[in-house]
């Protein structure tokens, strides 16, 4: 399967501060990329997708000016939690999809973020 | 909108016997995928199966499978032969143009 880097695995921040999160496909060429987010032992919730080129979708609820989206290129999206809140601290997932509908998503580690 | 319910939040299975995971799905789409992700402790998510809705056969994947029933909207997940390393939480994935995952199911294998 094609692989998905996500960067860092883990990250502590101070309140009021930002930090970005990384997420490249490192063998394919990944039109589409998604962001979830995972409360511990509950489900992944989609923030938001992107598309290379275009702006962010993100879901209802979801502040976009809070998490900001960057697609820059078709190997590499990040998200930017801007002002960052202990109640931002959570497991957040990213996803990697080749060009076609329905294909496979390929998943990166996951960035545990903690806000102190 | 889509939505994927996971009626099981727990499952729990002996080694070497079988288990099926339950999952149903809303939508007013005809053409469309499903999967099966497995989420282990270390939390990386690995695709255990995929069925397109426009194919009537059901998948399979050595011991996984599925029961993929359209009108019914329904796509359970049958493990055999459950071995210690299938313990995980599973989630059900509907996908259209994204992907929208269910609940979970948390599968314990007992020895």
């Amino acid at each position: 399967g094609a692989v998905v880097s996500q960067h860092p695995s883990r990250v502590i921040c101070k309140s009021g501060t930002s930090v970005k999160i990384e997420c490249r496909s490192l063998d394919f060429q990944a039109t589409t990329m998604f962001w979830y987010r995972q409360f511990p032992k509950k489900s992944l919730m989609l923030m938001a997708t992107s598309n290379e080129g275009s702006k962010a979708t993100y879901e209802q609820g979801v502040e976009k000016d809070k998490f900001l989206i960057n697609h820059a290129s078709l190997t590499l999206s990040t998200l930017t939690v801007t002002s960052a809140h202990p109640e931002d601290s959570s497991f957040y997932i990213c996803s990697a999809s080749r060009a076609g509908r329905g294909t496979e998503a390929f998943f990166g580690q996951g960035t545990r973020l903690t806000v102190v | 909108a889509q939505t994927v319910t996971q009626s099981q939040p727990e499952m729990s299975v002996q080694e070497a016997e079988t288990v099926t995971l339950s999952c149903t799905y809303d939508t007013s789409e005809s053409d469309y995928y499903l999967f099966w992700y497995k989420q282990p402790p270390s939390r990386q998510m690995i695709l255990v199966i995929r069925q397109e809705a426009y194919k009537q056969q059901n998948a399979t994947e050595n011991r996984f499978s599925v029961n993929f029933q359209k009108a019914a909207k329904s796509f359970s997940l049958k493990i055999s032969d459950s071995q210690l390393g299938d313990a995980a939480m599973y989630f059900c994935a509907y996908n259209n143009n994204d992907m929208r995952f269910g609940a979970g199911t948390r599968l314990t294998v007992k020895p």
